[in-house]
């Protein structure tokens, strides 16, 4: 069981703002570590997508956002897009343990 | 560009220890800058963090497999490795490895394509 929570499914219409949200706790996010987001196509690897809470690396639309606030952190899909249908995880530390969140899969109407 | 490609028998016997090898092209293990992870994911689940290792040989597990569990480094040949021992059927998944970051708070921004082990008599 994941300590950090994000909901199972989250769906959009195409152009549409959806955001996913990554529940976490003192140990984890609220002791300050850093959230990063990771995006995994169907029969794919995981891609990074947001590192240190809100930083996109090169070639990653601007449509992709990260926040971080006390013990959550969230992910925002604007402008939904076709290809964007796919599984996001967040990431950080617990206790200086590397751990993901539970997934979240997107849906695009 | 840097690229990862993992390695290994597809097929593990229950009781016995899977072997996997990240090969590391366009780039070398033994830059400072990077920690060298694997990472798992069973089927139809998430993703598990195994364990990760630093050029030098520093490691560091997962808690829950680390009785288990042995990644090291070959820099001559530009690879890692992980060993998982007295495997069940519970470590069916597709195994990742991946690059830490350090200085983008150890995020994993290069990954292999990953490879599906089966435990399996």
């Amino acid at each position: 069981q994941s300590v950090l929570t994000q909901p199972p499914s989250v769906s959009g219409a195409p152009g549409q703002r959806v955001t996913i949200s990554c529940t976490g706790s003192r140990s984890n996010i609220g002791a300050g570590y850093d959230v990063h987001w990771y995006q995994q196509l169907p029969g794919t690897a995981p891609k990074l997508l947001i590192h240190g809470n809100n930083n996109r690396p090169s070639g990653v639309p601007d449509r992709f956002s990260g926040s971080k606030s006390g013990t959550s952190a969230s992910l925002a899909i604007t402008g939904l897009q076709a290809e964007d249908e796919a599984d996001y995880y967040c990431q950080s530390y617990d206790n200086n343990l590397k751990v993901f969140g539970t997934g979240t899969k997107v849906t695009v109407l | 560009q840097v690229q990862l490609q993992e390695s290994g028998p597809g097929l593990v016997k229950p009781s016995e220890t899977l072997s996997l090898t990240c090969t590391v092209s366009g780039g070398s293990v033994s830059s400072g800058s990077y920690y060298w992870s694997w990472i798992r994911q069973p089927p139809g689940k998430g993703l598990e963090w195994i364990g990760y290792i630093y050029y030098s040989g520093s490691t560091d597990y997962n808690p829950s497999l680390k009785s288990r569990v042995t990644i090291s480094v070959d820099t001559s040949k530009n690879q890692f490795s992980l060993k998982l021992s007295s495997v069940t059927a519970a470590d069916t998944a597709v195994y990742f490895c991946a690059r830490d970051v350090i200085v983008q708070g150890n995020s994993m921004d290069v990954w292999g394509q990953g490879t599906t082990v089966t435990v399996s008599s």
